[in-house]
């Protein structure tokens, strides 16, 4: 079945940086742009940025844009979050998601298909 | 950034009722909305896409309708399964924005 599994979170001090990946399996990983949505303790959901099919888009929100980069290895089916000067109010629970249809800029189409989501939590 | 602006934050209702819930975007964003729904401790599950369209397996009593600016998702007649919380979400333009959200709990 199609299943996102995110990893590689944990504990980080302020300014450090943490790498999150998300491992996809079920369906054609090079086909799809993949999404992070972010959720900090007892908030509600924050959109954080978008890869395409391709990788030709990538989008972020202002809040990560120019601490937080994204890449994908279609070889292995993987996409990674790579954050960096991390900051208390990043704290939150990271979720992959998969764009519903297939070949998405990373625009126009809606998320169909979730992770279970790693906790990030940045404190000294 | 084009913002969401989601309403009532909280509502209160009892199985078998009829339920709105409202989602106003700050510039027009077609029909590029989508609902979602959350229990706790749980990833989000698309309910709506398009403003309009049934995600499969969806229940019937899930409905959504707007285009442009506003946006509803109703519930014809609540279950008790319904109750969790609700987000709305542009895909227009990034960044792709949620609204706040609405916790729906069990009168």
């Amino acid at each position: 079945q199609v299943q996102l599994v995110e990893s590689g979170g944990g504990v980080v001090q302020p300014g450090r940086s943490l790498r999150l990946s998300c491992a996809a399996s079920g369906f054609t990983f090079s086909s799809f742009a993949l999404h992070w949505v972010r959720q900090a303790p007892g908030k509600g959901l924050e959109w954080v940025s978008v890869i395409s099919y391709d990788s030709t888009h990538k989008y972020f929100a202002d809040s990560v844009k120019g601490r937080f980069t994204l890449s994908r290895d279609n070889s292995m089916s993987t996409v990674y979050l790579q954050m960096n000067s991390l900051r208390p109010e990043d704290t939150a629970v990271y979720f992959c998601a998969r764009e519903s249809g297939l070949y998405g800029s990373g625009n126009y189409d809606s998320l169909g298909t979730w992770g279970q989501g790693t906790l990030v939590t940045v404190s000294s | 950034d084009i913002q969401m602006t989601q309403s009532p934050s909280s509502l209160s209702a009892s199985v078998g009722d009829r339920v709105t819930i409202t989602c106003r975007a700050s510039q027009s964003i077609s029909d590029y909305l989508n609902w979602y729904q959350q229990k706790p401790g749980k990833a989000p599950k698309l309910l709506i896409f398009g403003a309009s369209s049934f995600q499969s397996g969806v229940p019937s009593t899930f409905s959504g309708s707007g285009s442009g600016t506003d946006f509803t998702l109703t519930i014809s007649s609540l279950q008790p399964e319904d109750f969790a919380t609700y987000y709305c979400q542009q895909t227009y333009s990034a960044p792709h924005t949620f609204g706040q959200g609405t916790n729906l709990e069990i009168k």
